[in-house]
């Protein structure tokens, strides 16, 4: 009853060092999302895939590049990290149609 | 453009009281509304959803939202509330949009329970 499983939860980089934030779901979800929550401002869309096989972007990619690996897996990869990522990422997936999304636990990155 | 607003940031309310979490959407046709809970360290959980029909909502915990159309609003409710209900809330609307299951948050309001 796994649901979503994101890895890392907690990670602390320094600026410029890239990193892979790793999700996977065992849903059978065609539909996927990477979201970033910072105070004040709910989630906010980095990137997803509506199926497997294809990424598009959402409403703040700059920075960000994401793989569907399989249509289990989807991560998120960070190149150059900067400070004004800092923020809780959010792994999320759906089925077809407007159903609710299902979310992962977070993981929580700091960039200094 | 579709838009979420929730006017509360923050809300206390003593154990026990009634709370009502106020949501206003934007949004051009019928919309797929939904409340997700998040606690403390923890990803959004989904409390309800509103697609059509009966505009009264009911949803986990004792939880229930009405959907107004004259007032672009599905306000989250709960009669009597309990201390673990201490937690952020997100109103969302949703659509289908280029294939994928597109959906927009408001900022979230924080609730705090007194004892």
């Amino acid at each position: 009853n796994a649901g979503v499983t994101q890895t890392p939860k907690f990670q602390v980089l320094k600026t410029g060092q890239s990193m892979t934030l790793q999700c996977a779901q065992d849903m059978n979800h065609n539909s996927m999302y990477w979201y970033r929550q910072d105070p004040g401002m709910g989630l906010r869309l980095i990137y997803y895939s509506a199926s497997e096989g294809t990424t598009d972007k959402g409403e703040v990619p700059n920075g960000y590049n994401v793989s569907r690996l399989n249509k289990r897996e989807f991560s998120l990869r960070l190149e150059s990290a900067a400070p004004s990522q800092t923020s809780v990422y959010f792994c999320a997936s759906s089925g077809a149609g407007v159903q609710p999304q299902h979310f992962g636990d977070g993981t929580r990155l700091s960039i200094l | 453009a579709q838009s979420v607003t929730q006017p509360d940031i923050h809300i206390t309310v003593s154990e026990g009281a009634s709370l009502e979490l106020r949501c206003n959407y934007s949004y051009g046709a019928t919309p797929y509304l939904f409340w997700y809970v998040q606690s403390p360290g923890q990803g959004l959980q989904l409390l309800l959803k509103y697609f059509s029909g009966d505009t009264l909502v009911q949803g986990i915990k004792g939880f229930e939202a009405e959907f107004k159309r004259s007032q672009s609003s599905f306000n989250l409710r709960k009669p009597s509330v309990h201390w673990s209900d201490a937690a952020e809330y997100f109103c969302a609307v949703g659509a289908v949009s280029g294939g994928y299951n597109k959906l927009i948050f408001g900022a979230g309001t924080r609730l705090a329970v007194h004892p």
